[in-house]
C-alpha cells in the first residue's frame, strides 16, 4: 500500500540549512515531489526527482533519494524567513495514473 | 504561471445544508481536475478525479452521493458537499492538470483551498 510520512514540525535559524525528511512505503514509485504551501495559497511544486536518481540539486534545494530505505529528503541551504511554509512530499507510483500520494506535511519555521 | 482559482476560501454552514466549492483554471484548459481533503495534521487525501465531460472517479471510501463533482467545462470543476455534517469539516483543495504531454512535473496547479466548518 501507499503510505508517506513526514515529521510535523521543524524549526531552524535563518541562514542555517534545513533538512526535511520523508519516508514512503511503495517501492514502485516513479517520481517523488516536493511541494511548498504558504499560508492562504495553493501547493507550489518546488522540485521533483525521478526514482532512478540519487540526488538532484536546484539552486538552494538539494533532493536526496535513498531508494533502498525508501527515504527522501529536501535540504534548503541558507534558509530564509520566506522559506517558512508547509512542505509536502508526494509520490507517484507505477500504474497509479496521475494520482499523487502526499505526506502529512512538515511545518518549517525559520527564526531570526 | 498557470493559476487555479478556488473559492470560497472559507465557509461556515449549518448542519444539513449543502455547500458548493468552485475550482477554476484561469489561463489554461484543464482536462483533469483533482479534489483533495485534508484533516488537521494529516495528509492530503485524494477524494476524486474528474475529467471534463465524464463522471468523476472516486477513491475508495468516498461517498459519491455525498460529494458531488461536476466538471462541465475545461475551466471549471465544482465539488458540492451535500447535507453537510460536522464530520465533513475539513480543508478541501483542488488541483488542475493542463493539457499536453504528461511530464515529470505533472503540470499540476493547485488552488488555495477551502476551509469548511460545519456547525
Amino acid at each position: 500500500g501507499e503510505d508517506v510520512e513526514q515529521s510535523l514540525f521543524l524549526s531552524v535559524r535563518e541562514g542555517d540549512s534545513s533538512v526535511i525528511n520523508c519516508t514512503y512505503t511503495d517501492s514502485s514509485s516513479t517520481y517523488l515531489y516536493w511541494y511548498k504551501q504558504e499560508p492562504g495559497a495553493g501547493l507550489q511544486l518546488l522540485t521533483y526527482i525521478f526514482s532512478n536518481m540519487d540526488m538532484k540539486q536546484d539552486q538552494r534545494l538539494t533532493v536526496l533519494l535513498n531508494k533502498k530505505d525508501k527515504h527522501l529528503s529536501l535540504r534548503i541551504a541558507d534558509t530564509q524567513t520566506g522559506d517558512s511554509a508547509i512542505y509536502f512530499c508526494a509520490e507517484r507510483v507505477t500504474g497509479g495514473g496521475n494520482k499523487l500520494t502526499f505526506g502529512t506535511g512538515t511545518q518549517l519555521k525559520v527564526e531570526l | 504561471g498557470a493559476v487555479v482559482s478556488q473559492h470560497p476560501s472559507w465557509v461556515i454552514c449549518k448542519s444539513g445544508t449543502s455547500v458548493k466549492i468552485e475550482c477554476r483554471s484561469l489561463d489554461f484548459q484543464a482536462t483533469t481536475m483533482f479534489w483533495y481533503r485534508q484533516f488537521p495534521k494529516q495528509s492530503l487525501m485524494l477524494m476524486a478525479t474528474s475529467n471534463e465531460g465524464s463522471k468523476a472517479t472516486y477513491e475508495q471510501g468516498v461517498e459519491k452521493d455525498k460529494f458531488l463533482i461536476n466538471h462541465a467545462s475545461l475551466t471549471l470543476s465544482t465539488l458540492t458537499v451535500t447535507s453537510a455534517h460536522p464530520e465533513d469539516s475539513s480543508f478541501y483543495i483542488c488541483s488542475a492538470r493542463g493539457q499536453g504531454a504528461l511530464g515529470p512535473n505533472e503540470k499540476l496547479f493547485f488552488g488555495s483551498g477551502t476551509q469548511l466548518s460545519v456547525l
